[in-house]
């Protein structure tokens, strides 16, 4: 049972434009989303997350969306950069779930994004 | 600051044995966690430690035990290795109890079984 979907295995985009990365999930005890990148080998680097009380945060060129009425978010990454390039991961977590949710995030299966010079 | 520190990064072991994995969190967090990543399940929660208490538990056998010293460091083991236990084991760490605060991850301990 997947929880947390990242539909799209990989997305490419020239440099200087917007990269957006999609993630749908099931459960609706998730309120809290992260966004991780990761490297081969490597362990995944925080970038940006949101809570379930808000629709948006912004980091930079970091922007993650949340709409929790289909419960979809994106990262959009403006403009994207060469050194972009990597595997990106949604989570998920349940903040009020009690003791069966402590520590543990949720994960997508990844989208792989290049960034063309 | 320091990041989570995990060692060893690169093991070989082979079936039947068993291998134990550390795990050292920022300084000031009490929760850590672990995962495994491989290229057929993705990245997976094995279970979650806080103040010596393991928490929450994924959907792993037996064989996969940690603990959680008084310094808040962490170990893993993992016992009559299998070679479908190849893969990223990855530990996480945050300040409080894990769950709405964001968790940082080390580098990965690499674990091949021959």
């Amino acid at each position: 049972d997947q929880q947390v979907k990242q539909n799209s295995p990989s997305l490419s985009v020239q440099e200087g434009r917007i990269s957006i990365l999609n993630c749908d999930y099931t459960n609706s005890m998730f309120d809290y989303f992260l966004w991780y990148k990761k490297y081969p080998a490597e362990g995944p680097t925080f970038l940006i997350s949101i809570s379930s009380i808000k629709d948006k945060n912004e980091d930079g060129r970091f922007t993650v969306f949340l709409n929790k009425s289909a419960k979809h978010l994106s990262l959009h990454i403006v403009p994207s950069q060469p050194g972009d390039s990597a595997v990106y991961f949604c989570a998920a977590s349940s903040v009020n779930a009690g003791g069966t949710s402590y520590g543990k995030l949720t994960f997508g299966q990844g989208t792989i994004l290049t960034v063309h010079p | 600051k320091a990041g989570v520190t995990q060692t060893p990064r690169y093991l070989i072991k082979t079936r039947g044995q068993q291998v134990t994995l550390s795990c050292s969190p920022i300084s000031g967090h009490r929760s850590v966690s672990w995962y495994q990543q491989t290229p057929g399940q993705g990245l997976q929660f094995l279970f979650e430690y806080f103040s010596e208490t393991q928490r929450n538990k994924g959907n792993f056998p037996g064989r996969f035990s940690g603990r959680q010293f008084s310094n808040s460091r962490s170990e893993m083991n993992v016992s009559t290795l299998e070679l479908g236990d190849s893969a990223l084991y990855l530990c996480a760490s945050s300040r409080d109890r894990g769950s709405g605060n964001t968790i940082y991850f080390g580098e990965g301990s690499w674990l091949t079984v021959v």
